[in-house]
C-alpha cells in the first residue's frame, strides 16, 4: 500500500502570490497515480490536478501545477497569483487501484488579502 | 457533474445507538465509499463497495458495517456507536476501480457521539 506525507499542516500566502504545498510518498508499485485534492469549508472535496506516474511532465490546471519528481518521490502543488477562493484544506493523494487510494494528513492553506 | 448526498450534515448520538449514514450518488457509478477524516491523520477509507451487494473492507473496518442494496445507495453502519467514532465521514463514488479515477465526494456528516 501507499503512503504520503504532507509535512506543512499550515501554509500561508498573500492574495496574488505564488505558494508551493509540498508531498512525499512511497510505493512499491511502478504504475500509480497521484492526486491533489481541495476541501474548501463547504467540505466537499474536488479534484484540483491529478498526474500519471508514466508521465514525465508535470500536469498544470489553469493557475495549479505540480512538480513531479519520480525518483525523489516528491509530488508539490504550485499555486500561482492565488485567490481568496483557494483558502483550504488541501490533500495531496496516491492510488494504483482506485480502492487503494491512500490520502495525507493535508495542508490547510490561508489566503492573506 | 455528479452529486453524491450525505443524507445528514451534523449527527450527534448516544454511545451504544445504531447509526445509520446514508449516501447516494446520481450518476450510476460503479465504485462507492467511505472514509473517515480526522484532524491530523487525512482520510482512512472503512470500506468500499464495486457492486450491489458487494463489498470490502479498507483500512479501519472495525466497529463499522456497510450495506448496498441499490447501486445509488452506500450506507455506513456504527452497530453500536463509541466516543472514538466521533469523527467527519466522507462518502465518494468513482466511475471505475482504475487507479486513475477521480473520486466525487460527498460533503460530509460530522457525528459527534456522547
Amino acid at each position: 500500500a501507499q503512503t504520503v506525507t504532507q509535512s506543512q499542516p499550515e501554509m500561508s500566502v498573500q492574495e496574488a502570490e505564488t505558494v508551493t504545498l509540498s508531498c512525499t510518498y512511497d510505493t512499491s508499485e511502478s504504475d500509480y497515480y497521484l492526486f491533489w485534492y481541495k476541501q474548501p469549508p463547504s467540505r466537499q472535496m474536488i479534484l484540483v490536478i491529478r498526474q500519471e506516474a508514466y508521465k514525465q511532465q508535470n500536469a498544470t490546471e489553469n493557475r495549479f501545477s505540480v512538480n513531479f519528481q519520480k525518483a525523489a518521490k516528491s509530488f508539490s502543488l504550485k499555486i500561482s497569483d492565488s485567490q481568496l477562493g483557494d483558502a483550504a484544506m488541501y490533500f495531496c493523494a496516491c492510488s494504483y487501484n482506485n480502492n487503494d487510494m491512500r490520502f495525507g494528513a493535508g495542508t490547510r492553506l490561508t489566503v492573506k488579502p | 457533474d455528479v452529486k453524491v448526498t450525505q443524507s445528514s450534515r451534523y449527527l450527534v448520538k448516544r454511545t451504544g445507538e445504531k447509526v445509520f449514514l446514508e449516501c447516494v450518488q446520481d450518476m450510476d457509478h460503479e465504485n462507492m465509499f467511505w472514509y473517515r477524516q480526522d484532524p491530523g491523520l487525512g482520510l482512512r477509507l472503512i470500506y468500499f463497495s464495486y457492486d450491489v451487494k458487494m463489498k470490502e473492507k479498507g483500512d479501519i473496518p472495525e466497529g463499522y458495517s456497510v450495506s448496498r442494496e441499490k447501486k445509488e445507495r452506500f450506507s455506513l453502519i456504527l452497530e453500536s456507536a463509541s466516543t472514538n467514532q466521533t469523527s467527519m465521514y466522507l462518502c465518494a463514488s468513482s466511475l471505475y476501480a482504475t487507479g486513475r479515477e477521480k473520486l466525487f465526494f460527498g460533503s460530509g456528516t460530522q457525528l459527534s457521539v456522547l
